[in-house]
């Protein structure tokens, strides 16, 4: 079993949707929690970082569940522009600290 | 300012090249890293630097020489490499390896390896 996985989609949406993006990690141990977007050809870059409590950066919403191992990620009134790759990003520590990606979900917002 | 920046963007080079992939950050970050990025896949963790000491070597080829020569710098050094390293390398930084600290990304330098 992958430590963190995702839907690979692709998702196409049209513009104005909402779409959710989950990701399942396997180490309890985990401890930190992100969702990096990564467009074609480019580097990743950080989106948001997800809290216990939930959070929210305009039309994205980010959850944790620690209980189930599962965050999530929500996109309100999807733009052309969030067309890319969502990379679920877990941080946990074995002695020292590693981030661990997922396989990402590919997003197509469509005209 | 949140810029890492790495050099060359792309590299050519034949399996018996000797080349040196750069990345510099000037964030005053204490912790550096190396990915390697193959199409359609999640970047994969190289090495991780952390004060200038290694501390992460996710069993990488020694054809793979990471070099930190100060707090903004790091070096990937590369030799005798096989055409399945073609890929993208990815450089990263944060304040420091710990909780919640989060990782700032390079542009990448595309590699082939013919």
């Amino acid at each position: 079993r992958k430590e963190v996985e995702q839907d690979p989609g692709p998702f196409n949406v049209p513009e104005g949707a909402t779409v959710a993006f989950n990701c399942t990690y396997s180490n309890s141990a985990s401890q930190s929690f992100f969702w990096y977007r990564q467009d074609c050809r480019k580097e990743p870059k950080l989106l948001m970082s997800v809290y216990s409590s939930g959070n929210e950066d305009g039309r994205f919403t980010a959850q944790l569940n620690r209980a189930s191992q599962y965050i999530s990620l929500l996109i309100r009134d999807s733009k052309l522009s969030d067309s890319a790759t969502y990379l679920c990003v877990v941080l946990f520590s074995s002695g020292t600290y590693k981030y661990i990606f997922g396989t990402g979900t590919r997003l197509k917002v469509l005209a | 300012d949140t810029e890492v920046t790495q050099t060359p963007k792309h590299l050519v080079m034949g399996m018996t090249n000797k080349k040196s992939l750069k990345c510099e950050q000037h964030m005053g970050h204490r912790a550096m890293y190396w990915y390697k990025q193959k199409a359609k896949k999640p970047p994969e963790l190289m090495f991780v630097y952390s004060y200038e000491k290694l501390s992460i070597n996710e069993s990488v080829p020694s054809r793979f020489s990471p070099e930190c020569p100060n707090s903004s710098l790091l070096n990937l050094h590369l030799h005798a490499l096989q055409p399945e390293d073609s890929a993208l390398y990815l450089c990263a930084s944060s304040q420091t390896s710990g909780l919640q600290e989060t990782q700032y990304f390079g542009p990448g330098t595309r590699l082939l390896v013919l």
